[in-house]
């Protein structure tokens, strides 16, 4: 059974940073691409980034690059998500999700991020 | 705003179809066939119920239909059973490794 448990998340505050994880299981996670989406409260889906089977290219959405990174370890089976400088408008629950399909997501529970003073 | 726009609502009697639209632009749309096609309930994570247009993934039932014609997707859903009311999101392919999301459509089974 194919399962994506992301943690890290929390609160933080204005201008911090936090680093969220995503543990896959279930199949060959070094052969899929991986994304990050998003949902903020009460809002909708917002694709956030997206990381080929090696980790060696990425895409980002405009509203993170530069301040997010995505990255993975084959060897550990994990994806994560750098965030840096953040603000009240990335509070969402974050998405683990691996592209099983083109463009077809397979998706984790989601963690949640509140930024807040 | 979202990159892709979807009506924010749609509804329909159980039995009836009922079909929910996702425009975009000749840059994703109209540029690609990876348009695919999401549910989701309360509190719940998405669920994949369409992609490259019109495939289905194993499990999802053929009252759930995919197209595309210029810059528009649809998403029909026939045969409307009372837990199809959730949530629709589409989502495009958007080039140089980016992919966009619709607003989101909330399906009423009234």
């Amino acid at each position: 059974e194919v399962q994506l448990v992301e943690s890290g998340g929390g609160l933080v505050q204005p201008g911090g940073s936090l680093r969220l994880s995503c543990a896959a299981s279930g199949f060959t996670f070094s052969g899929y691409w991986m994304h990050w989406v998003r949902q903020g409260p009460g809002k909708g889906l917002v694709w956030v980034s997206r990381t080929n089977s090696g980790g060696t290219t990425a895409g980002y959405a405009d509203s993170v690059k530069g301040r997010f990174t995505i990255s993975r370890d084959n060897a550990k089976n994990t994806l994560y998500l750098q965030m840096n400088s953040l603000t009240a408008e990335d509070t969402a629950v974050y998405y683990c999700a691996r592209e099983y399909n083109p463009g077809g997501l397979d998706w984790g529970q989601g963690t949640l991020v509140t930024v807040s003073s | 705003q979202s990159a892709l726009t979807q009506p924010p609502s749609a509804s329909g009697s159980p039995g009836q179809s009922v079909t929910i639209s996702c425009t975009g632009t000749s840059s994703d749309v109209g540029a690609y066939k990876y348009v695919s096609w999401y549910q989701q309930h309360p509190g719940k994570a998405p669920k994949l119920m369409i992609y490259e247009v019109s495939k289905r993934p194993s499990g999802v039932p053929d009252r759930f239909s995919g197209s595309k014609s210029g810059n528009t997707a649809s998403l029909t859903v026939s045969g409307l059973q009372t837990e199809d009311e959730a949530d629709y999101y589409c989502s495009s392919y958007a080039g140089s490794n980016n992919f966009e999301f619709g607003g989101g459509t909330k399906l009423t089974v009234l």
